[in-house]
């Protein structure tokens, strides 16, 4: 089978660095992705890694370990605007996005 | 460049109906999937179209079909419809190849089965 693993929920306060971790077990894998979906909203493409190291793009990075089937999402210099759900998606061997469960994060001032 | 737009924004049906949910893809994009999302869930890949071909399907059963026109706009059609089938239905248009894991999604249809 194929899952991905992510905390449900994560708070943090403005200003702060937050992590959402992912692991996954998929029966493929091409890359790691990050989308961001506000409440009502459509989920928005953040980052991509393909291989292992970090990716940084402005306030957000993004992690991967393919040994360790782990990646995470850095969010830097927290902003209210930032509260939302974070999905970690994997792109299998048959390029399609398997998405995880989803992170709530609610960030407080 | 013209985003990816969805049709209708929210649908209400009864178990037993059909419907027909449409997407517009962004200019460019060739390639469209469809998500299912079910309330605090993730978005869950029903199929892909590319060049009006289906191009893999997810665990959902053959009453989900669809089709893509030469114009890259797509149509899922769900009959029989259950109750479980209530979620918000996402498309998403990308670039086949190196750039498909930067999929552009509409902002959805709702759809309430009752």
């Amino acid at each position: 089978g194929q899952s991905l693993e992510q905390p449900s929920e994560v708070t943090a306060v403005e200003g702060a660095i937050v992590q959402i971790n992912c692991t996954y077990q998929t029966s493929g894998f091409y890359g790691l992705s990050w989308y961001q979906q506000h409440d009502g909203g459509a989920p928005t493409f953040l980052s991509y890694n393909a291989l292992d190291g970090l990716e940084e793009t402005g306030r957000f990075s993004s992690f991967l370990s393919r040994s360790d089937s782990y990646g995470y999402l850095l969010l830097q210099e927290l902003q209210m605007k930032d509260s939302a759900s974070y999905f970690c998606a994997v792109r299998d061997n048959t390029d399609k996005l398997i998405f995880g469960t989803g992170t709530r994060l609610q960030v407080f001032p | 460049e013209t985003g990816v737009t969805q049709s209708p924004t929210h649908l209400i049906k009864t178990r037993g109906q059909q419907v027909t949910l449409r997407c517009s893809s962004q200019s460019g994009h060739n390639t469209v999937s469809w998500y299912q999302q079910a309330l605090g869930q993730g978005p869950q890949f029903i199929f892909q179209y590319y060049r009006e071909e289906e191009n893999g399907r997810g665990n959902f059963p053959p009453r989900f079909s669809g089709l893509q026109f030469p114009n890259y706009s797509s149509e899922l059609n769900v009959n029989a419809l259950e109750l479980d089938d209530s979620a918000l239905y996402l498309c998403a248009s990308s670039l086949e190849g190196v750039r498909s894991y930067e999929q552009y999604f509409g902002p959805g249809t709702r759809l309430t089965v009752t």
